[in-house]
């Protein structure tokens, strides 16, 4: 059974940092591009980051390039968000999720953490 | 950057057809999925790739995808397909549309 499990989140002051994981099983690991998405109350599904099953590729949305680093590794199963200089509209829901295939969505979500930006 | 459109809101009687849009430019040259979210959940996929549903899925959830609009068909809608639905494309990098709540009177 494919399984995707999130921690890390939390409650952060505006400029501080969290690193969010997500531990995997069920699924050859390396086989697999992953991907952040979060879930905002007022903007709905907004893709983050995205990795390559090697980890050779990564990928940001242009609201978190330059203040977030998607990394994973392979040899335990996880993937991780380190996330710096947060704000308060980075605050949402995040998941991690599988890729079915390149550009076919993504087939199995993690049930996300919560990240809440605020002074 | 790229930007996808959905209507925020469709409603439907139960037994009939609902159909959410979601509209981008040239969209109907890259490929698009469609995502059902009910509260409290995580995201469901529900067609990948235009057309092509996961295992799993209903059949009355269908996909198509030309010109500058995808469309999400339900067929048969029922009560249990009340939820927030999401298309998501790719340019240089993925985009979701604003999502569209599905009402079921």
């Amino acid at each position: 059974e494919v399984q995707l499990l999130e921690s890390g989140g939390g409650l952060v002051q505006p400029g501080g940092s969290l690193r969010l994981s997500c531990v995997t099983s069920g699924f050859t690991f390396n086989n697999y591009a992953m991907n952040w998405v979060r879930l905002t109350p007022g903007k709905g599904l907004e893709w983050v980051s995205s990795i390559r099953g090697s980890g050779g590729g990564t990928y940001y949305a242009d609201s978190v390039k330059g203040r977030f680093t998607i990394s994973r590794d392979n040899s335990k199963n996880t993937l991780y968000l380190q996330m710096n200089s947060l704000r308060a509209e980075d605050t949402a829901v995040y998941y991690c999720a599988r890729d079915l295939i390149a550009a076919g969505g993504s087939d199995y979500w993690g049930q996300g953490t919560l990240v809440t930006v605020s002074a | 950057s790229y930007e996808l459109t959905q209507p925020p809101s469709v409603s439907v009687s139960p037994g009939q057809t609902a159909s959410i849009t979601c509209s981008g430019d040239k969209l109907g040259d890259k490929y698009a999925c469609w995502y059902q979210q009910k509260p409290g959940q995580s995201p469901v996929l529900l067609i990948y790739q235009d057309t092509k549903r996961p295992s799993g899925i209903p059949e009355r959830f269908s996909g198509s995808n030309s010109g500058n609009t995808a469309t999400l068909t339900i067929s048969g809608t029922q009560a249990m397909d009340e939820a927030d639905y999401y298309c998501q494309a790719w340019d240089s990098s993925s985009v979701f549309g604003g999502g569209t709540r599905l009402t079921v009177l």
